[in-house]
């Protein structure tokens, strides 16, 4: 599976959208993004994911570069609970082994 | 329904004892994961499970671990001679794979403490 690399951590201020990068510049033709976040002592939870179109749900909207070498998770109107470790991962469509990089941590701040 | 859960939630135990931490998936899923999370660490792959193939242990970090899953359901993360690096959070996750993306739903995790 493609690596990516996220930066460590983020701010952003609450009821402001935060954009958090990810680059997955070796990412092949069948590898899908996934997005999960992580609450403080909980176990991770899956936000969105997408191939190369734009995706977006109740929780956040994941854009795609056109080239698929990065994309962007977008939460539009960042809340206190949204203070979470947010990991980007690539991984084929049918694929189980799923490998965790370190992820962004956001502190979403009043 | 009910989501994975995973027992116990807190385990303390001495160095040199076995411990044997459970998994129980969402009933109908035919994949399971384990994971391992030190203290602020991001999550590190130990072995996975699908339907009634061999399982993909590529992840365990020394012949002390090991895993089964019964019946295709439960799963069990046996550690032995437990050590003090061994302390970390376990993560159990499961999946369908009915569709295509298989989104992994996750436990609460057992944070296991070794003395």
């Amino acid at each position: 599976d493609a690596k990516t690399t996220q930066p460590p951590s983020m701010d952003c201020a609450e009821g402001r959208a935060a954009n958090l990068p990810c680059n997955h510049s070796t990412i092949s033709g069948n590898e899908y993004v996934y997005w999960y976040r992580q609450i403080h002592s909980q176990g991770p939870q899956y936000i969105i994911h997408g191939l190369k179109n734009n995706e977006t749900n109740e929780m956040a909207s994941l854009i795609i570069t056109e080239d698929r070498k990065s994309s962007t998770l977008i939460l539009p109107h960042a809340t206190l609970r949204d203070t979470a470790v947010y990991y980007c991962i690539v991984k084929a469509s049918g694929g189980f082994k799923t490998i965790f990089g370190a992820g962004t941590r956001l502190f979403v701040k009043a | 329904g009910a989501g994975v859960s995973q027992s116990p939630s807190n385990k303390v135990t001495e160095k040199g004892k076995d411990v044997e931490l459970r998994c129980d998936p969402i009933s109908g899923h035919t994949a399971l994961y384990w994971y391992r999370q030190s203290l602020g660490q991001g999550l590190e792959f130990l072995i996975y499970f699908q339907g009634n193939s061999a399982p993909d242990k590529s992840g365990l970090p020394s012949d002390r671990f090991s895993a089964e899953r019964t019946g295709g359901s439960v799963s069990t993360l046996t550690i032995q001679r437990t050590q003090q690096e061994d302390s970390a959070v376990y993560l159990c996750a499961s999946s369908s794979t009915s569709g295509r993306y298989n989104e992994q739903f996750f436990g609460p995790g057992t944070r296991l403490t070794v003395l």
